[in-house]
């Protein structure tokens, strides 16, 4: 089975913080995707990465920055946390592009 | 046009019964569909691949596919009421490096 991991469940963090979101896949997935989820807007697509060290800006890169050194781990980073970054932050690993995509269990983050 | 559309619902469908979700989409060169479930407070979880026209079943499940209609459906059969979640359709557009997601339909299943 894929296995998608995100390093918090919750997370509650000031204004202004840096905040870092982790996610790791063990199935040596080249593809991974970090989305936010939001009531009535559905998932949105922040960021993705096809390789180590590349990376695409999704539909709201805005905000973020991403950072992939190993295959195996993708990280999400909020430059200086805003209260309009509250939400549902969902990791997912893919084999190839434009096949079907496994999620990790998902972050919510709330900036206070 | 949204690249994906469901109908958010709610879909409410009596226990036992079947229920139908369906999804239609812009891009007629699509590959690529998927259908996922997700509980409220948790992530997505894939449920059906399918890539060729007409039905394919995998136990209560059952996801058709018309391409030249543009719309790919999911079929619940006896439905129970922990099948009661968010159906998100997704698919993967021609030449495209991701899937796009449609908002998802909300089924409630009542006893």
């Amino acid at each position: 089975d894929v296995k998608v991991t995100q390093s918090s469940r919750y997370l509650v963090k000031r204004t202004g913080e840096k905040v870092f979101l982790e996610c790791v896949q063990d199935m040596d997935h080249e593809n991974m995707f970090w989305y936010r989820q939001d009531p009535g807007l559905g998932l949105r697509l922040i960021y993705f990465s096809y390789d180590v060290k590349m990376k695409e800006k999704g539909d709201i890169p805005e905000g973020y920055s991403v950072s992939r050194e190993k295959k195996e781990r993708f990280s999400l980073i909020l430059e200086s946390a805003s209260t309009n970054q509250t939400s549902m932050y969902l990791c997912a690993s893919s084999p190839r592009p434009a096949n079907e995509q496994y999620f990790g269990p998902g972050t919510r983050l709330t900036v206070t | 046009q949204k690249e994906v559309e469901q109908n958010s619902g709610p879909l409410s469908v009596p226990e036992g019964a079947i229920a139908s979700l369906n999804c239609t989409y812009s891009d007629r060169g699509s590959q690529s569909f998927f259908w996922y479930r997700q509980y409220s407070g948790k992530s997505p979880e894939l449920i059906m691949s399918i890539y060729s026209n007409g039905d394919k079943e995998d136990g209560r499940f059952t996801a058709q596919l018309n391409k030249a209609s543009q719309y790919v459906s999911l079929l619940i059969r006896d439905s129970q009421p922990s099948d009661s979640a968010t159906y998100l359709c997704a698919v993967s557009p021609w030449s495209a490096s991701k899937i796009i997601f449609g908002s998802g339909t909300r089924l409630s299943i009542r006893p």
